[in-house]
Formats: structure tokens, C-alpha cells, sequence
């Protein structure tokens, strides 16, 4: 049973630029949470989604919007990248009506904004 | 704003001594708390957690212990083994998905 998997595993993007990461929640979840870690700090929650609908954002700006397809599977979309963007964003899982910590979280994808 | 907070950003320890990791919290309304383990190119995985019902919670070698009053909880390790060098991340949440995390601590058991 394959976790949660999260592409592309690195990427290094100019500032202005757009990108575009994806993530593939564990089997049987249907809820995806995407989070940033700067370095040196912990994971902030971006937002959530639920039944293709964003179901609750963190502190972000509009340039992070999101997406979530009928196979649960989910995309996170940066636009005008910042270098204050670089940082690795996490992906997790979840079961809607499921016990908290069963969220599971894949890799993470590393963008660098130069 | 940083509603969770662990102030030591690393912690060394001896092989078979006790790790204690600390955290502390701001927020009220934060009623479930949750410790990761995180090592590099990994994501974080569950490790232990408390309801704030409780005060303590025990998993084998790890224990979490609930301070509502202070707003403090720490993660105890006994014995620590070479396997749990990683970072340690305490996070909150207020009766939803939405996790807070604190910066991690980086546990370094020595041989």
C-alpha cells in the first residue's frame, strides 16, 4: 500500500515565475492538507481540501491556490514566486470523519526560488 | 504568530538516558496535542498523542505529559537509542485538521 507521494521531489524556479506541485494521498483517504516549512522552522498550514473544495486556508496569500481532483489526488499552484517562497511544502493525508493523527504526510517537495 | 513554540533547537544525549523534549503553547482553544518525528528527506511521522483531557499518555518508551495550566508539554524518551536521533516536532490543533507546529528539536543520541 503506497503512502502519501508527492512530485516533483526537487525544483528550482526564477522569482515571478508560477509553480505547480502534486501530491497523491494515501489509499483510502480523501482529504489533503498541504503545509510550507521554511528552514529552520516548523510546517504552517496552508489550506485543505475536501470533496474538490478548499475547506479551511492558513495565513497565505491568494498566490497560493489549490486544487483537488475525483481520485482525491491534489495540486498546489504558487504564482509570482517570492524568494521568501523556498521552502519545502508537505503534502498529508487524511480521513474525513478519521482520528487526528492519522494524518499522514509524504516527503515533501524542496523549491528553491532564485 | 507562533502559538506553539519549542525553545531548544537541539538536544545531545547519551545512549539509554532520558530525552526530554518541552513545548509550550498559547493558545486555548487548542484541545489535542501531537508529537512528529522527522528525519531528512522523510516526512514527519506520528510518534504519540494527548487528548487535554488527559495529563499523560504512554507508548512504550515514550511518554507525553499535559500541563494545561502552565500551557507546557514535554515528550520523555526512556530509554533513548541511537534510532531516535531526529527532529522532534510538537504540534496543536483546536478540534480540527489544521495542525500548528512548533520549529522541531534536533535529538542527537550519542553512542
Amino acid at each position: 500500500d503506497a503512502g502519501v507521494t508527492q512530485s516533483p521531489t526537487h525544483l528550482i524556479k526564477t522569482r515571478g515565475q508560477q509553480v505547480t506541485l502534486r501530491c497523491s494521498p494515501k489509499s483510502g483517504h480523501d482529504t489533503v492538507s498541504w503545509y510550507q516549512q521554511a528552514l529552520g522552522q516548523g510546517p504552517q498550514f496552508i489550506f485543505q481540501y475536501y470533496e474538490e473544495e478548499e475547506r479551511q486556508r492558513g495565513n497565505f496569500p491568494d498566490r497560493f491556490s489549490g486544487h483537488q481532483f475525483p481520485n482525491y489526488s491534489s495540486e498546489l499552484n504558487v504564482n509570482a514566486l517570492l524568494l521568501g517562497d523556498s521552502a519545502l511544502y508537505l503534502c498529508a493525508s487524511s480521513s474525513t470523519g478519521g482520528l487526528i493523527y492519522e494524518q499522514y504526510f509524504g516527503p515533501g517537495t524542496r523549491l528553491t526560488v532564485t | 504568530d507562533q502559538q506553539v513554540k519549542q525553545n531548544s533547537p537541539s538536544l545531545s544525549v547519551q545512549e539509554g538516558r532520558i530525552s526530554i523534549l518541552n513545548c509550550d503553547y498559547t493558545n486555548s482553544m487548542f484541545d489535542y496535542f501531537l508529537w512528529y518525528k522527522k528525519y531528512p528527506a522523510e516526512g514527519p511521522t506520528f510518534l504519540i498523542s494527548i487528548s487535554s483531557i488527559k495529563d499523560k499518555n504512554e507508548d512504550g518508551r515514550f511518554t507525553v505529559f499535559l500541563n494545561k495550566s502552565a500551557k507546557h508539554l514535554s515528550l520523555h524518551i526512556v530509554p533513548s537509542q541511537p534510532g531516535d536521533s531526529a527532529v522532534y516536532f510538537c504540534a496543536a490543533s483546536a478540534n480540527d485538521y489544521k495542525l500548528s507546529f512548533g520549529a522541531g528539536t534536533t535529538v542527537t543520541v550519542r553512542a
